[in-house]
């Protein structure tokens, strides 16, 4: 039973536009939200990430966002780049806890 | 830079072989993932440990094993491979934090076994 979902397998977009990756939860004790990126034949690497505190989280181009009451959070990335075509994860944690939960990811291509 | 190591990137195994998969990591990190990735679930969590010589279940523990022997060094054991243990295996680590900002796991780069 996967407690977080990304539902959408894969995302193109044209270079310049923006991204939108969303990701779906079902634990409502996870308080603590990542995203990673992951280029093939590469480890996952960590992006940015959100606390349940918050409902916005800035770090450049990266925006991500979180909706507690919906259980969603998304992944904006403006403007895109063909750099940014990878694999990104959604990750799901809680202060008690040290390990966290991931989606199955999402296949963004970013066309120049 | 915090560094995971993997001992391979690529292994070939048969059926019923003694499998181990090695991950080092020299960040001093307290906690240490096993993860698999498989097209379609993404990474799921096979066993992880907070401290040397303790272990807790992941979500998939089931045909595997681990050993955390000394702090930076976590072994993934398959007992008896199988086919559909092929995968690809990603190890992680990350300090420990009780109640307070969460810290990030770092992930190695990742070993392709194939299980013939």
């Amino acid at each position: 039973d996967q407690q977080v979902k990304q539902n959408s397998p894969s995302l193109s977009v044209q270079e310049g536009r923006i991204s939108i990756l969303n990701c779906d939860y079902t634990n409502s004790m996870f308080d603590y939200f990542l995203w990673y990126k992951k280029y093939p034949a590469e480890g996952p690497t960590f992006l940015i990430s959100i606390s349940s505190i918050k409902d916005k989280n800035e770090d450049g181009r990266f925006t991500v966002f979180l909706n507690k009451s919906a259980k969603h959070l998304s992944l904006h990335i403006v403007p895109s780049q063909p750099g940014d075509s990878a694999v990104y994860f959604c990750a799901a944690s809680t202060v008690d806890n040290n390990d966290m939960r991931f989606g199955a990811g999402t296949r963004l291509t970013v066309k120049p | 830079d915090v560094k995971v190591t993997q001992s391979s990137r690529y292994l070939v195994k048969r059926t019923g072989e003694k499998v181990f998969l090695e991950c080092v990591q020299d960040m001093d990190h307290e906690n240490m993932f096993w993860y698999r990735q498989d097209p379609g679930l993404g990474l799921r969590l096979i066993y992880f440990s907070y401290d040397v010589k303790m272990k807790e279940k992941g979500d998939i523990p089931e045909g595997y094993s681990v050993s955390r022997e000394k702090k930076e060094r976590f072994s993934l054991i398959l007992e008896s491979a199988s086919t559909n243990q092929t995968s690809m295996y990603l190890c992680a680590s990350s300090f420990w934090t009780s109640g307070g900002p969460y810290n990030e796991q770092f992930f190695g780069p990742g070993t392709r076994l194939t299980v013939l």
